[in-house]
């Protein structure tokens, strides 16, 4: 079956730097995608990787591996608008888009 | 601005009532989508549609039907509501020309059933 991992939680310090990893196993790959969800809030595109590497966006990277079926969001100079839920996301051999379950992300000052 | 709109935020029904979420956006999409949103669960897909009067069963269709008669709205129908049926209900538009495929999504609905 296809299936998309990341943590349920976690908590940072405001200032500080966190990694939210994604491991995936699906039928085929065609990109990979983060999503950022505020509570109560519609989500909101972050990134989207389809080759191997880090791509940066101001205070937020994503990083791929194809070959180890692996991502992480990288969030740099963490602020307290940055407690939210992260949703990875995988679209696969037939464009179809798995999703995780997303990781809420908890920031105190 | 682009925007995805939903037309109720929150709707309380009882079991055995007739649902219509209704989903506009306003940047001549091709595709619409509609998901569920459920606590420890990732998106689940519905229904989706490429075009006017196109739909395609995604997941988790049964107990749901979709309309697409125009470009801009796409409408979720629940014929017969059941409290397995309480949700947050996401509609999602995307360009058919963009290769990224990156999704806008409504501020979603909702819906509580009793």
């Amino acid at each position: 079956g296809q299936n998309i991992d990341q943590p349920t939680e976690m908590t940072a310090t405001e200032g500080a730097i966190v990694q939210i990893n994604c491991t995936y196993q699906t039928s085929g790959f065609n990109g990979l995608f983060w999503y950022q969800q505020h509570a109560g809030e519609a989500p909101t595109f972050l990134s989207y990787n389809v080759l191997d590497g880090l791509e940066e966006k101001g205070r937020f990277s994503s990083f791929l591996s194809r070959s180890k079926g692996y991502s992480y969001l990288l969030l740099k100079e963490l602020q307290m608008k940055d407690s939210a839920s992260y949703l990875c996301a995988v679209m696969d051999s037939n464009y179809q888009l798995i999703w995780g379950a997303g990781t809420k992300l908890i920031i105190k000052p | 601005d682009v925007k995805v709109t939903q037309s109720s935020r929150y709707l309380v029904k009882r079991t055995g009532e007739k649902v219509f979420l209704e989903c506009v956006q306003d940047m001549d999409h091709e595709n619409m989508f509609w998901y569920r949103q459920d606590p420890g669960l990732g998106l689940r897909l519905i229904y989706f549609s490429y075009d006017v009067k196109m739909k395609e069963k995604g997941d988790i269709p049964e107990g749901y039907s979709v309309s697409r008669e125009k470009k801009e709205r796409f409408s979720l129908i629940l014929e017969s509501a059941s409290t397995n049926q309480t949700s947050m209900y996401l509609c999602a538009s995307s360009s058919g020309t963009e290769t990224t495929g990156e999704l806008f999504f409504g501020e979603g609905s909702r819906l509580t059933v009793l």
